[in-house]
């Protein structure tokens, strides 16, 4: 079946540092991929969709110079968290579209990101 | 108010015992999703639901478009089916909507 594959599983690094996490279709090609985040206990939170070729879409509130996204493939999202601080700190996980597919989105294992 | 309540938030069960969650909403939807959440935060798809019913294994889930509910059923329930399970409403042909999810816990 359809495969998303996200890395890293969990990142923790030093506040000001910059975090990528990639995002990838492994047996379908995704026009579209989500972006989410999760807090402890909350659901998920769509952050932005991915369009590839295209400039991401953000939902209201998510800052588009800190949430860095490039859908360069149809099979490879990247989520790039510029200058992290401990707010940052949360579970991010993408999901990607197979137009093939009768699901709507395939999810990725996610990321767990700490900031210190 | 949500668009998408769930509940209960938390359930705790013996091994063996019937579970229901609910899902109520309260906005038109092309379709409704059942997800499991594992502990280490993975997400499985389980259903994806327009009408009626469906079964697998196990697992069986509902929903009434006119009344706008969703049930998730889980028979001979077994430690292992301990997760986060969350219903999402399909909006159009993509976004969903996310429920808050319901914790279970089954006890052996």
């Amino acid at each position: 079946g359809a495969v998303v594959s996200q890395h890293p599983s969990r990142v923790i690094c030093k506040s000001g540092t910059s975090v990528k996490i990639e995002c990838r279709s492994l047996d379908f090609q995704a026009t579209t991929m989500f972006w989410y985040r999760q807090f402890p206990k909350k659901s998920l939170m769509l952050m932005a969709t991915s369009n590839e070729g295209s400039k991401a879409t953000y939902e209201q509130g998510v800052e588009k110079d800190k949430f860095l996204i490039n859908h360069a493939s149809l099979t490879l999202s990247t989520l790039t968290v510029t200058s992290a601080h401990p707010e940052d700190s949360s579970f991010y996980i993408c999901s990607a579209r197979d137009p093939s597919s009768n699901q709507p989105q395939h999810f990725g294992d996610g990321t767990r990101l700490s900031i210190l | 108010k949500n668009e998408v309540e769930q509940s209960p938030q938390n359930l705790t069960a013996q091994e063996g015992e019937f579970i229901t969650i609910n899902c109520s909403y309260s906005v038109g939807i092309s379709a409704l999703h059942w997800l499991q959440q594992h502990p280490g935060g993975g997400i499985v798809s389980l259903f994806m639901l327009s009408s009626g019913k469906k079964k697998h294994g196990r697992l069986i889930a509902t929903i009434n478009i006119q009344e706008k509910h969703s049930s998730l059923h889980i028979t001979a329930s077994h430690p292992r089916d301990s997760a986060v399970y969350i219903c999402a409403l399909i909006q159009g042909a993509q976004k969903l909507v996310f429920g808050q999810g319901t914790r279970l816990t089954i006890n052996p």
